[in-house]
């Protein structure tokens, strides 16, 4: 019964490259949330998908980010150009259903920016 | 705007009792979470209110009051392993979790 999946759990990419990171959800959920963590702070929303849906992207940046969950594979979350400041904690949830009580979370992919 | 108040950081003794308060202001409210993180790992699922009161679950316990925008989180004969961030997050009324940052919680012994 496994839970929410992410790869990588680490990732280093040098200024103006690619970053990609991947979420598997829990089997059957079809509701994924994206999250960013900067050390001491708490979560930030960044995206809610449904399968091939993007629901709210009300806390992505318009520049450089983009997500997707299709109806095959896992959920993506990409960002062009990467710069210093993207450094941080990406956090996927998931959840079965909009008003499921609680969110599923991965172990997260840290990114680091050099 | 949406805000999440928490203490940042709290200590406490290990066998002694802490309450960790959290205050909001949200459009709309459609339940209350609390989530432990230990450091550099994700965030686990500790409880939820949706009505006023008191859940006890073990050795944590979780209050809301609506009308005050406020809970605390309380947890009773603590343990070294309790030592971990505490997050509180609001469900708003388009079902987004809002979250605070957090208050991390030392336990001494």
């Amino acid at each position: 019964n496994a839970g929410v999946m992410q790869n990588p759990r680490h990732l280093v990419r040098r200024r103006g490259q690619e970053a990609r990171l991947r979420c598997s959800p829990v089997k059957g959920h079809s509701h994924v949330y994206w999250y960013r963590q900067l050390p001491e702070e708490g979560l930030k929303f960044m995206v809610y998908l449904q399968k091939e849906n993007i629901i709210d992207e009300s806390g992505m940046p318009k520049e450089r980010f983009s997500a997707e969950f299709p109806k095959e594979g896992p959920s993506i979350l990409r960002i062009q150009q990467v710069v210093r400041g993207d450094s941080a904690a990406y956090f996927c949830a998931s959840s079965p259903g909009l008003l499921s009580y609680e969110q599923y979370f991965g172990p997260g992919t840290r990114l680091t920016v050099t | 705007g949406q805000n999440i108040d928490q203490p940042t950081e709290m200590t406490a003794t290990e066998g002694a009792i802490v309450q960790i308060n959290c205050t909001y202001q949200t459009s709309g409210f459609n339940g209350l979470f609390w989530y432990q993180q230990h450091a550099g790992e994700a965030p686990t699922f500790l409880s939820y209110n949706v009505l006023d009161g008191l859940e006890e679950k073990g050795r944590f316990s979780s209050f809301l009051s609506r009308s005050k925008g406020y809970s605390y989180l309380l947890l009773k004969e603590l343990q070294m392993k309790d030592s971990a961030s505490y997050l509180c997050a609001v469900r708003d009324s388009n079902y987004q979790l809002i979250w605070g940052a957090g208050t991390k919680l030392i336990i001494k012994p």
